[in-house]
């Protein structure tokens, strides 16, 4: 079946750092891959997508690419605020089956001033 | 536009009491998903609906049942509740794909305390 392994965290960074969260599938045929972040007290909301691959999402300053070779998709910011603190979740959805996705666990961000 | 709601936001039950979690869309989708998160286990999903008229098990079923009122109402129901079932549940709903990638919009979540 369908798999999301994403960075264990939690991940505490200062303003202004690099940030890279990992995230690699096992998926079957050609997924869309997907960014979700939650804020406190929020439910998930999509931050970026990709569709094939080598496509690039991106969105707030975030990134990620659509790696097939690699079956990977890591998102990255060049320089992160105290407001990007959230969970983010690395999922996929097969395009088929009713449109269910398949989740990572979910990486906490901290981010300090 | 007022995209995925959920109602209530917050309960407390005492063990053996039952409830239905109420969730409506208007952004005509076709899919609809209910999922439990609880802290360090990520989201898992209970019960989903491709259509209106269908819906079919997910990971995490037990305890737990859905209808699918039409194509805008979602409900989960909890026959009788239990400290297990402690948790956040969210609400979901996507478009069959169409060649648009097939993300899911989520709503605010219900949190929900069995005693």
């Amino acid at each position: 079946g369908n798999s999301v392994t994403q960075m264990e965290g939690p991940v505490t960074l200062s303003e202004e750092a690099f940030l890279t969260i990992n995230c690699t599938y096992t998926a079957t045929g050609y997924p869309s891959l997907f960014w979700y972040v939650q804020y406190p007290g929020e439910g998930l909301q999509l931050l970026l997508k990709a569709t094939k691959a080598d496509d690039k999402g991106s969105n707030k300053g975030f990134e990620a690419t659509y790696r097939k070779e690699t079956t990977s998709f890591h998102l990255e910011k060049g320089s992160v605020q105290v407001s990007d603190s959230a969970v983010y979740f690395c999922a996929l959805s097969d395009n088929t089956n009713a449109g269910k996705s398949t989740f990572g666990d979910g990486t906490t961000l901290t981010v300090k001033p | 536009n007022a995209g995925v709601t959920q109602t209530p936001k917050f309960q407390v039950l005492k063990t053996g009491q039952s409830m239905t979690l109420q969730c409506a869309q208007d952004m005509n989708h076709n899919s609809m998903y209910w999922y439990r998160q609880d802290p360090g286990m990520g989201l898992r999903l209970i019960y989903y609906s491709a259509s209106e008229g269908t819906t079919d098990k997910g990971e995490v079923p037990n305890g737990y049942n859905v209808s699918r009122l039409n194509k805008r109402e979602f409900s989960l129901r909890l026959e009788s509740a239990a400290p297990s079932q402690t948790s956040v549940y969210f609400c979901a709903s996507s478009a069959i794909w169409t060649g648009e990638g097939g993300e899911q919009f989520f709503g605010p979540g219900t949190r929900l305390t069995v005693l």
